[in-house]
């Protein structure tokens, strides 16, 4: 099993929208509907942002989601701020009590 | 508050054994998954494996790099859980995070890990 496949780097500027993909395979990500992301600042642990594709759990702003489409998953931060500044990695439920996580993007505010 | 605090990195030579305790707090443990997630330096996160609630039937899973050579245990009684770590090769160097699974994949709350260095 290979990491899922994310962009190396997104970037733009304060109130702008990005959105970073995640591309899988129809054994993780286009079979399942459970694609998480975590956002991690450096030297820091992640920190969960989305679960089960789309749901955003509490605390988490709601210019942060999430959606899919065949093999590709997607995160969407709308309204960036300098904050939103970090890595951001996907991950999928592969089957047998099995998890990916994707390559990591680094999202750079302008 | 949900806390989870990793201890026992350090550096250990390749061939060697290394274990990883995560104290666990703020949940009921006995009902959660433990998981252990590393990352290399400078590199993404990879899931190294879990140990089920014995409700769920408390077996373990692990990715195919480490089969074999780690294990993950758990003492319900104490809120603790372990990655014994043999075998050590110099890829295994990395931060470890001890983390609670969701069966979906959905790892909650994280510790702050512990770094691992295997090198001669």
């Amino acid at each position: 099993q290979s990491a899922l496949t994310q962009p190396r780097s997104v970037s733009g500027s304060p109130g702008q929208s990005v959105t970073i993909s995640c591309t899988g395979t129809s054994s993780d990500v286009g079979n399942y509907n459970y694609v998480s992301w975590y956002q991690q600042h450096p030297g820091k642990a992640p920190k969960l942002m989305i679960t089960d594709v789309t749901r955003r759990p509490s605390g988490v702003p709601d210019r942060f989601s999430g959606s899919k489409s065949g093999n590709t998953a997607s995160l969407t931060i709308s309204g960036l701020q300098a904050e939103d500044e970090a890595d951001y990695y996907c991950c999928s439920y592969a089957g047998f009590y099995t998890y990916l996580f994707g390559t990591g993007t680094k999202v750079t505010v302008l | 508050e949900v806390q989870l605090v990793e201890s026992g990195g350090g550096l250990v030579k390749p061939g060697g054994s290394l274990r990883l305790s995560c104290a666990a707090s703020g949940f009921t443990f006995r009902n959660a998954w433990m998981s252990w997630v590393r990352q290399a330096p400078g590199k993404g996160l990879e899931w190294v494996g879990h140990f089920k609630s014995i409700t769920d039937g408390g077996t373990t899973d692990y990715t195919a790099p480490v089969k074999g050579r780690f294990t993950i245990s758990r003492d319900d009684s104490n809120n603790m859980v372990y990655l014994q770590m043999n075998s050590l090769k110099t890829e295994d160097t990395a931060v470890y995070y001890c983390a609670t699974l969701a069966p979906r994949g959905v790892f909650d709350f994280w510790g702050q890990g512990t770094l691992v260095t295997v090198s001669s």
